[in-house]
């Protein structure tokens, strides 16, 4: 199936621990995105790499690191989790073209810190 | 800075009617202007985009208007199903810079 994979769906830990998600996909798209859902359902960009390179760095903290090995992979790692890093992170790729940019979402991953 | 509205935050309508969702937007130089379905514990699907030069689209019994110069867009979907039952998110993408800015969605509820 041509998709976004995101892996683990379901992620619980405690506070101080490092942990890492990745995301795959299989679209061909040259750019893919982390975006952050909190408890109120608000959806903001965190990162955004076009072919391999970064282009978006939102106001971040230095705990979260994405990593693009390649155009078709964009792993987040957070080091030293906090109570509210707890949310559900999800990972979108787009091809540009123009000014249309159609994202198509992963499933999302939801990290609790406990 | 861009500030993305949606109202009402919340709606509950009997199957059949026809819903209405609204999207206004703070900064009116956009390329486009997205909406999405999010289900419980899914991602988010593209239902419609619409370029800053267009007033609308249509996607079955679905229509988005825009209307660029007000900030404001919105969606509408007719003869509502139960299976239209979701989250519907708006986004616009600026035009300068490569991302989206979503707002805080409107949570759907068709009774059968």
């Amino acid at each position: 199936d041509t998709a976004v994979s995101q892996t683990p769906k379901y992620l619980v830990t405690q506070m101080g621990n490092d942990k890492s998600i990745k995301c795959e996909q299989n679209l061909g798209h040259d750019t893919m995105y982390w975006y952050k859902q909190d408890s109120k359902k608000f959806l903001k960009i965190m990162f955004s790499y076009n072919n391999k390179e970064l282009i978006i760095n939102e106001t971040v903290p230095n705990r979260f690191s994405p990593k693009s090995p390649d155009k078709a992979h964009l792993n987040l790692h957070i080091n030293s989790l906090e109570l509210g890093d707890s949310a559900v992170y999800f990972c979108a790729s787009s091809r540009t073209q123009g000014r249309a940019n159609v994202l198509t979402f992963g499933a999302g991953s939801r990290l609790t810190v406990l | 800075k861009q500030e993305v509205t949606q109202i009402p935050a919340a709606l509950s309508v009997p199957e059949g009617e026809n819903l209405v969702l609204n999207c206004s937007f703070t900064d009116s130089a956009i390329y486009n202007l997205q909406w999405f379905r999010q289900d419980p514990g899914k991602g988010l699907t593209s239902l419609l985009l619409i370029q800053s030069s267009q007033r609308e689209q249509t996607s079955g019994r679905l229509n988005a208007s825009l209307d660029k110069s007000s900030g404001r867009s919105t969606l509408y979907i007719a003869a509502s199903q139960p299976g239209d039952s979701a989250t519907y998110l708006c986004a616009v993408h600026k035009a300068a810079g490569n991302k989206l800015t979503f707002g805080g969605g409107t949570r759907v509820l068709v009774k059968p």
